[in-house]
Formats: C-alpha cells, structure tokens, sequence
C-alpha cells in the first residue's frame, strides 16, 4: 500500500525551514528520501533503517518513528537548490522492493 | 564516469507496437529496476532485477516486459497489450536488491503513443 505524503505542497522563501512527512499503515523496515526536479530523474538524499541507523547528506535530517510508522523530513534554512518534488519510499514486506509516495512539491523563493 | 543510461530520451510511438527502451549501468550493480511515473504521481514499480537471468513482477508489470542477460543491461519492452503506456519511464540500480541499499537513476525515457 502507497505511503502517504504530507503536505501535497508547500512554498516557502529562501532561509525558511519546511517538515515534509511521510506515513505508513503497515509497519516499517526502512524509508528512503528522493528529491526530483522537473523532468530529471530522482537523486537519492536518505535511508532510514528500522534499528535507527541513518544514510544520507549531511544537511538534510530527517527522523523515523518505528511505533507510528512515520517518517519526517526536515529542511532546514532553505535553498533555491531545495525546490523538487520529494518523495518518500518505503519497504514492501519481505519483497525487497519500495513502494512510493505521490510526492510532495516543495518551491522555494528568493 | 559510473553512471546510469537511458535511450532514446523521447521516443514516439504509434499504438500497437512493441517498443523496448534501452538501460545500461557500469556501476556494477547487481539489482536493477524498471519504474513508471505518471504526471504528478510517484513511481511505479514494474519489474526488478536482483541478479543475471532472474528478476521479479513489480506492481503493474502487465503488458510489459524485460530481460537480464548481461549485468550491465535491463531492456524494458512496453507491448501493444499495455493499455495506457505513455509516460516517463525510470530505470534505476542498487549495489544489491534490498531496501538498505541506496537506488540510484538514470535520467528517464519519456514515451509517448499516439
């Protein structure tokens, strides 16, 4: 079943920080983070491990909560870089695949 | 450079043709994936890989299909029985198949058939 993103979009000025969140009905293993900017493929930002082992940049945070099957993402002090679409992925079962969000757009302005 | 590679980048097509979009990796990954992704829509499973001559349905894998022949290479064929195939189609590879391994993109085929 499809993780589900909050929120669907969010403008913000440059500097400003914005929580992307992501959540599960089923339990989770992992979650990964994605960001895509128009027409290019996704780049990979994070890998949340069920055991609280983390993968990822360094400027992006991010935090997994196992009993609420939860998932947030936080930017801090925002970029022009920052603006994409972000999307969550998480485990499906023991099939050893990711199911995906339908993504969060995040526009950041000068 | 490692890298992933997708070809054509756009690609036409008239319906009721087969059509097979091209993805090559020298990352010497052994997991590949096949992803669709709709206009304002995450992606879509379609078929994975987790190592030469085997690989799995993903999600909608109907009307489609691959082979994995060779490591490098995970050839994906949209066939005339898919019945909405227009779309921006994203070939990805990880180190191994698993999710605690990081996916990384090539940069995409869009198809559209008219």
């Amino acid at each position: 079943q499809q993780p589900v993103q909050s929120p669907q979009a969010v403008i913000l000025r440059e500097g400003e920080d914005a929580v992307i969140n992501c959540s599960s009905s089923k339990a989770l293993y992992s979650v990964h983070w994605y960001r895509q900017k128009h027409g290019e493929a996704p780049v990979f930002l994070m890998i949340l491990l069920k055991g609280g082992e983390q993968k990822g940049h360094e400027k992006i945070s991010a935090s997994f909560n196992e009993k609420k099957q939860q998932s947030s993402l936080y930017l801090t002090a925002s970029q022009l870089s920052y603006s994409g679409t972000y999307f969550c992925g998480t485990e499906k079962g023991s099939a050893r695949q990711l199911t995906f969000g339908s993504g969060t757009q995040l526009t950041v302005l000068p | 450079d490692g890298g992933i590679t997708q070809s054509p980048k756009y690609l036409f097509r008239k319906e009721g043709q087969n059509v097979t979009l091209s993805c090559e990796q020298n990352l010497n990954h052994d997991a590949m994936y096949w992803y669709r992704q709709d206009p304002g829509q995450g992606l879509r499973l379609i078929y994975y890989s987790q190592i030469v001559n085997d690989f799995q349905k993903g999600d909608i894998a109907e009307g489609y299909s691959v082979s994995r022949e060779k490591k490098e290479s995970f050839p994906l064929t949209v066939t005339s029985a898919q019945k909405n195939p227009t779309a921006f189609y994203l070939c990805a590879s990880s180190i191994d198949a698993g999710t605690s391994y990081e996916q990384y993109f090539g940069p995409g085929t869009r198809l559209t058939v008219t």
